[in-house]
């Protein structure tokens, strides 16, 4: 069974930085592109990065690019995004996900990122 | 345009029809497939619709989609209690080299 578990998210102050994990399970991690998709407190799904099956090729949406930066691990496993500069508007739930022909297939249950001092 | 357009609410009663409509771009809709995602209130978003028409295991033969052109819609035929969420479309961008979400549909029945 897949498995997607984010880990990370927290409190920082505007400014700081955070790093986020996603463990993968169930399947084969480096045969999936990666990506990482954020819903801000009552808003909708909003696109955050793109990570290819070796970690070269990578995407960002416009909102954070130059802050963050995403990449994996395949012999463990597991997709990061490190999070600088952050902003108040970065507040949201953060969820990994598998991206296999354009469709985001598994998604993980989230981490919480609060900006706020 | 960096969104795709949804209707913002719909809603029906149980065992009616209820379609949402999604709008978009050539550089999304228009060259790459549609997908469509349900999210279930206080839970992750889940693939419902992908490939334009295509359900994964387990989705119910109650959710159809379609796609002409930059358009596309996603139907509900006999409503269910159950099947109050919100509903994403979503799209590669050629681009943007970005992944496009819809701007969201309240399903409420």
């Amino acid at each position: 069974e897949v498995h997607l578990v984010e880990s990370g998210g927290g409190l920082a102050q505007p400014g700081g930085s955070l790093r986020l994990s996603c463990a993968a399970s169930g399947f084969s991690f480096n045969t999936y592109e990666m990506n990482w998709v954020r819903q801000a407190p009552g808003k909708g799904l909003e696109w955050v990065s793109y990570i290819s099956l070796g970690g070269s090729t990578v995407y960002y949406a416009d909102s954070v690019k130059g802050r963050f930066t995403i990449s994996r691990d395949n012999a463990k496993n597991s997709l990061f995004l490190q999070m600088d500069s952050l902003r108040a508007e970065d507040t949201a739930i953060y969820y990994c996900a598998t991206l296999w022909e354009q469709q985001l297939d598994y998604w993980g249950q989230g981490t919480l990122v609060t900006v706020s001092s | 345009q960096s969104v795709l357009t949804q209707p913002p609410s719909a809603s029906g009663t149980p065992g009616q029809r209820v379609s949402i409509s999604c709008s978009g771009r050539t550089s999304n809709i228009g060259s790459n497939t549609i997908n469509w995602y349900q999210q279930l209130p206080g839970t992750a978003p889940k693939l419902l619709i992908y490939k334009n028409n295509q359900r994964p295991s387990g989705v119910p033969d109650r959710f159809s989609g379609s796609k002409s052109g930059t358009s596309a819609s996603l139907a509900i035929s006999g409503l269910q209690s159950e099947d109050e969420a919100d509903y994403y479309c979503a799209a590669w961008d050629d681009s943007l080299n970005g992944y496009l979400f819809g701007t969201g549909t309240k399903v409420t029945v």
